[in-house]
């Protein structure tokens, strides 16, 4: 595998389920971040971790709980969420943080929420 | 607070046209500035990017120049393909940890 792998790529859920999307990074990259895209609105920063430290928290409703156990790998635990949470998850690596770090993206993770 | 605006698609364009999708920012200080494209059913990828006022990122036939007097980093190509229908993002990093994104731009380029 190269790159930034994400596990599911599609994921269906109800309101009361738990489950967990997964994340990747073959890159030897520091920081590891979680976006939301929504249909009809801007790439939402929701997470961002460097050397498993949480750095960013942007006002995401307690219901998504991020996970960073070691460097490689980001987890986004989810329960009890809403359809409007219906969106594509995407997590992205940089070398570091700071300005001129390029960020590398995985496919993202489809959620659907019924 | 910084952000990112760019023109509203969609983008329409016949195969070999020109192209140019505007964008701007408004920030404290001098961002870096990225183009990423999403290709359907897929991540963004970095098209191009620019560090500093009259940097010119250029990938794949796409070309951008930082304007710091314009405050604007406009993505253009000479002749587009088929493949190069997608979604783009213009996007700004100022604080290091935020990458600011524009809303995306849709083009469709038919044959």
């Amino acid at each position: 595998e190269t790159g930034v792998t994400q596990t599911p790529r599609h994921l269906v859920m109800g309101m009361t389920n738990k489950k967990s999307l997964k994340c990747e990074q073959h890159l030897g990259h520091n920081a590891m971040y979680w976006y939301k895209q929504s249909a009809k609105k801007p790439l939402e920063l929701m997470f961002v971790y460097s050397l498993e430290e949480r750095v960013e928290n942007n006002s995401v409703p307690s219901r998504f709980s991020p996970e960073c156990p070691n460097s490689s790998h980001l987890f986004l635990h989810l329960h009890t969420l809403q359809p409007e949470d219906s969106a594509l998850y995407l997590c992205a690596s940089s070398q570091e943080l700071g300005r001129n770090n390029e960020q590398f993206f995985g496919p993202g993770t489809r959620l659907t929420v019924l | 607070g910084n952000s990112v605006t760019q023109m509203e698609g969609p983008v329409t364009l016949s195969e070999e046209a020109f192209l140019t999708i505007n964008c701007t920012y408004t920030a404290t200080g001098y961002p870096s500035l990225f183009w990423y494209v999403q290709y359907p059913g897929e991540g963004l990828q970095l098209l191009l990017k620019a560090t500093k006022a009259d940097d010119k990122g250029s990938n794949k036939g796409f070309e951008a120049t930082y304007r710091k007097e314009t405050t604007s980093f406009h993505l253009e190509k000479g002749s587009v393909q088929v493949s190069d229908s997608a979604v783009y993002f213009c996007a700004g990093n100022n604080a290091g940890n935020m990458l600011t994104f524009g809303g995306g731009t849709r083009l469709m380029v038919k044959p």
